[in-house]
């Protein structure tokens, strides 16, 4: 399918393990976003990456970690899962730096 | 500090006319965006400005103003389906985007 997708929809976790969100874009878009969205905050970016192998943090990037081998993909990993990290991801992608951004559907996690 | 502020919430009614407001402070400036967000779905593209002036497209319609850190989004013949939340986000000279917390608009028939 075209376009940006993301896995799971849905993610339920323990505290302290591991988890990775997946995020797939069919554009060839060079610029590539992870956010989260909280109730009554914006949303905030956690890293961002401006082409394969190019990342770098955003606003709040502790506790996450992404690659970015291949044009596509763009994946977050919660390196050991905190209560804090419930939200809702999305990741998002757009053609140049200052163009319109294209998000997922999102991953609600839920860290208990 | 970076900051974008706009109404949490505001009430219309359908085929009226609304104006959701937004003010910004950022570092540099690229631009002004606008995302319409309904509820448990993704943010999608409403607008960008960068000049000062208004955008019309279609219902939906932006204004810029540089000088005074300004914008609004205009929606006009309000339908129910334009309930969701509007997001309003400042770029930055490093093309970062700062987001507002965004406002949710209620459409009464």
């Amino acid at each position: 399918d075209a376009g940006i997708t993301q896995s799971p929809r849905y993610k339920i976790t323990e505290t302290g393990r591991q988890v990775t969100l997946m995020c797939h874009q069919t554009w060839s878009h060079s610029y590539m976003f992870w956010y989260r969205q909280d109730l009554g905050h914006g949303l905030r970016l956690i890293y961002y990456s401006a082409a394969a192998d190019i990342t770098d943090k955003g606003e709040v990037p502790d506790g996450y970690v992404v690659s970015r081998s291949k044009t596509e993909n763009f994946p977050l990993t919660l390196e050991s899962a905190t209560r804090s990290q419930t939200s809702v991801y999305f990741c998002a992608s757009s053609e140049r730096e200052n163009t319109e951004a294209f998000f997922g559907q999102g991953t609600r996690l839920t860290v208990v | 500090g970076q900051n974008i502020d706009q109404p949490t919430e505001m009430t219309a009614t359908e085929g009226a006319i609304v104006q959701i407001n937004c003010t910004y402070q950022t570092s540099g400036f690229n631009g002004l965006f606008w995302y319409q967000q309904h509820a448990g779905e993704a943010p999608t593209f409403l607008s960008y400005n960068v000049l000062d002036g208004l955008e019309e497209k279609g219902r939906f319609s932006s204004f810029l103003s540089r000088s005074k850190g300004y914008s609004y989004l205009l929606l006009k013949e309000l339908q129910m389906k334009d309930s969701a939340s509007y997001l309003c986000a400042g770029m930055d000279s490093n093309y970062q985007l700062i987001w507002g917390a965004g406002t949710k608009l209620i459409i009464k028939p």
